[in-house]
């Protein structure tokens, strides 16, 4: 089986770093992708790391390492519109299907 | 591009009843859609795997019977959720994944079901 463990809850200031960490134990490894849900909404794609390193998507960063079983989201210049749940999840190799963690509620303060 | 949609956006039913879910990809080709439920402020649970023209692939613990899955063509799926109990209310989202990608799933903006 495969277990996903994240912070359940971040708080941060409004122009500020965070970073919201992720450790997976899983069977095989294929991947560990990052996705955003605002309120009531569905969950957006932010970020994807099949190898070890970190990458960079404007304000957004990923970094994964795999022999830590380890990765990151990073949040830089926060802005109010970035209060959501993020989700890390992993892909298993050989497996369809992708499965969430249970995620991490971010809260922006001004 | 890669726009998921999904039909309705919110339903209320009375218990017993069934109700349909479609999962539509607008813009590209679905070779795997996924159906997740998720309760308030948790997290996406899996319920089923389906390719186009097979039979879906249920996780542990849901019960094929009460939701039936059908993914007729690549770009529709859909989930019916039969003799709806008050239990079932949930937010169900789809997600899709063409075949020209390999790990991003395209998901669609949910269906909020409510069984009274």
């Amino acid at each position: 089986g495969q277990s996903l463990e994240q912070p359940s809850e971040v708080t941060a200031v409004e122009g500020a770093i965070v970073q919201i960490n992720c450790t997976y134990q899983t069977s095989g490894f294929y991947g560990l992708s990052w996705y955003q849900q605002h309120d009531g909404g569905a969950p957006t794609f932010l970020s994807y790391n099949a190898l070890d390193g970190l990458e960079e998507t404007g304000r957004f960063s990923s970094f994964l390492s795999r022999s830590d079983s380890y990765g990151y989201l990073l949040l830089q210049e926060l802005q109010m519109k970035d209060s959501a749940s993020y989700f890390c999840a992993v892909r298993e190799a050989g497996d369809d299907k992708i499965i969430f963690g249970k995620g991490t509620r971010l809260h922006i303060l001004p | 591009g890669a726009v998921v949609s999904q039909h309705p956006s919110w339903v209320i039913c009375k218990s017993g009843t069934s109700v349909k879910i479609e999962c539509r990809s607008l813009d590209f080709q679905a070779t795997t859609m996924f159906w997740y439920r998720q309760f308030p402020k948790q997290s996406l649970m899996l319920m089923a795997t389906s390719n186009e023209g097979s039979k879906a692939t249920y996780e542990q613990g849901v019960e094929k019977d009460k939701f039936l899955i059908n993914h007729a063509s690549l770009t529709l799926s859909t989930l019916t959720v039969t003799s709806a109990h008050p239990e079932d209310s949930s937010f169900y989202i789809c997600s899709a994944r063409g075949s020209r990608t390999t790990y991003e799933q395209y998901f669609g903006p949910g269906t909020r079901l409510t069984v009274t």
